[in-house]
C-alpha cells in the first residue's frame, strides 16, 4: 500500500537517449512534485502540478517534460540525457492548503554514462 | 528569499543528545518541517511545527522555532545509532506550490 510509488528505482542509460519515470499516488492529494537531489543531497524542486495543471517550473531545461494524465499520476520525460542529469529524482504529493506535508516516493536514481 | 541553511555535518556518541540547526529567510512560511532520509531512501517527515509555535516535543524529538532570528532547531534525546541518516528542514510557504528544503545536515552516531 505504498502512499507515493515510482518506477523505476534504478535507470542507468546512455548520452542521448530519451526516458521516462513514473509516479504514481493512492493519497487523493491534489497538488504533486518533482525534486532533484544531486550528488551533494541537495533537493531542488522542478516542477509542481495542481489538479493536473503546471504551477511550478523552476528553470528547468526543455528537455524534461512533466505530464500529469490524472490527479494520481506525474511523469518525468527527459529528452537527449546528459551526464549532468545523473541523480535522484524523487516524486511527491501533498494536499493544498492544508499546509500538511509533502509525501515522497523512494526516488528514481538516475544514472547517465 | 528561499535560502534554508543547514550545517553539512554532525556527529554524536550514542546516548547523547543532537542538535541540528537551520536557518530560513523566508519569513512567510506557515509550517516548517523536518525530515529524516536514510540511505537508498525516500524522506520520512519526522515531525512538524506552525509558524506561530514556538516549541514542539514529539517524544525523542524536540523542534524549536526562533521566528524573529527564522531559526529552527530538532534536537534528538538519547541518540541512537539508528538516527545515522541525513535530516533535512524544509518551509512552506504560504499560498505557494511548493517545500524549500535546506542543504541537509548527516547525522553519524558514534556506538
Amino acid at each position: 500500500d505504498t502512499a507515493v510509488s515510482q518506477t523505476p528505482k534504478y535507470l542507468v542509460t546512455q548520452m542521448g537517449n530519451d526516458k521516462s519515470i513514473k509516479c504514481e499516488q493512492n493519497l487523493g492529494h491534489d497538488t504533486m512534485y518533482w525534486y532533484k537531489q544531486d550528488s551533494k543531497k541537495f533537493l531542488k524542486i522542478m516542477f509542481s502540478y495542481n489538479n493536473k495543471e503546471l504551477i511550478i517550473n523552476e528553470t528547468v531545461p526543455n528537455r524534461f517534460s512533466p505530464k500529469s494524465p490524472d490527479k494520481a499520476h506525474l511523469n518525468l520525460h527527459i529528452n537527449s540525457l546528459e551526464l549532468g542529469d545523473s541523480a535522484v529524482y524523487f516524486c511527491a504529493s501533498s494536499q493544498f492548503g492544508q499546509n500538511t506535508e509533502a509525501f515522497f516516493g523512494q526516488g528514481t536514481r538516475l544514472t547517465v554514462v | 528569499g528561499e535560502d534554508v541553511e543547514q550545517s553539512l555535518f554532525l556527529s554524536v556518541r550514542e546516548g547523547d543528545s543532537s542538535v541540528i540547526n537551520c536557518t530560513y529567510t523566508d519569513s512567510s512560511s506557515t509550517y516548517l518541517y523536518w525530515y529524516k532520509q536514510e540511505p537508498g531512501a525516500g524522506l520520512q517527515l519526522l515531525t512538524y511545527i506552525f509558524s506561530n509555535m514556538d516549541m514542539k516535543q514529539d517524544q525523542r524529538l524536540t523542534v524549536l522555532l526562533n521566528k524573529k532570528d527564522k531559526h529552527l532547531s530538532l534536537r534528538i534525546a538519547d541518540t541512537q545509532t539508528g538516527d545515522s541518516a541525513i535530516y533535512f528542514c524544509a518551509e512552506s510557504i504560504a499560498g505557494t506550490y511548493k517545500y524549500i528544503f535546506g542543504t541537509g545536515t548527516r547525522l553519524k552516531v558514534l556506538a
